[in-house]
């Protein structure tokens, strides 16, 4: 099956910096990445999504990058902020294996003020 | 309007016993998902669920068992509870075909004294 690694496990940046996070999958199959982010004590929530057929998809101050061939994909936050802070989740998908998603092991991004 | 809602928020029980978290979805998705997310954030799939078949994670203890009285709806039943099973349990759905995001619910604390 799928096995999702993401590093860091846990990342502090300045207010005002940039934070990337980086995963990566195993089965090349997998064609859906989406990025949830889980605040203290709240649900997962997609923040942004892409797809196997685009390398780059840019929403605000949030962008993900995916590189089919060395199967890895990561999350860009610039301008980080203090409401930023979360834990972050990066996730792989294949509808040919009846749409389950693989999580990575989270990361705990702490934007200091 | 809410899209997941899992009841209890909170389940405090003891070691031996028998209970049932119920997760209902108005979005009518085809894919029903539970997790069980332990004291180090990780999110672990325990089952994926549609009409045409459910999708066990092998590390999952027979003790835990999904039942489906129609789409919409997907509980979540665990027997001679243990220790081990306290975590935050997340309800998931996601519309198979389309391979989209999943939307999860609000989670249940559950602690096993």
């Amino acid at each position: 099956g799928e096995n999702v690694e993401q590093h860091p496990s846990t990342l502090s940046v300045q207010e005002g910096d940039s934070a990337v996070i980086k995963c990566t999958y195993s089965d090349s199959a997998s064609n859906y990445f989406p990025w949830y982010k889980q605040e203290l004590g709240k649900r997962p929530q997609l923040i942004i999504d892409i797809r196997s057929n685009v390398g780059e998809k840019k929403d605000q101050r949030i962008a993900v990058t995916l590189n089919k061939t060395a199967k890895h994909f990561s999350l860009h936050i610039t301008e980080t902020q203090p409401e930023d802070s979360a834990v972050y989740f990066c996730a792989a998908s294949n509808v040919r294996t009846g749409n389950q998603f693989y999580f990575g092991t989270g990361t705990s991004l702490t934007v200091i003020p | 309007d809410t899209a997941v809602s899992q009841t209890p928020k909170y389940l405090v029980t003891q070691m031996g016993n028998d209970k049932s978290i119920k997760c209902e979805q108005n979005l009518g998705h085809d894919t029903m998902y539970w997790y069980k997310q332990d004291s180090k954030k990780f999110l672990k799939i325990m089952f994926s669920y549609n009409n045409k078949e459910l999708i066990i994670n092998e590390t999952v203890p027979n003790r835990f068992s999904p039942k489906s009285p129609d789409k919409a709806h997907l509980n979540l039943h665990i027997n001679s509870l243990e220790l081990g099973d306290s975590a935050v349990y997340f309800c998931a759905s996601s519309q198979e075909m389309e391979l989209g995001e999943q939307y999860f619910g609000p989670g249940t604390r559950l602690t096993v004294t």
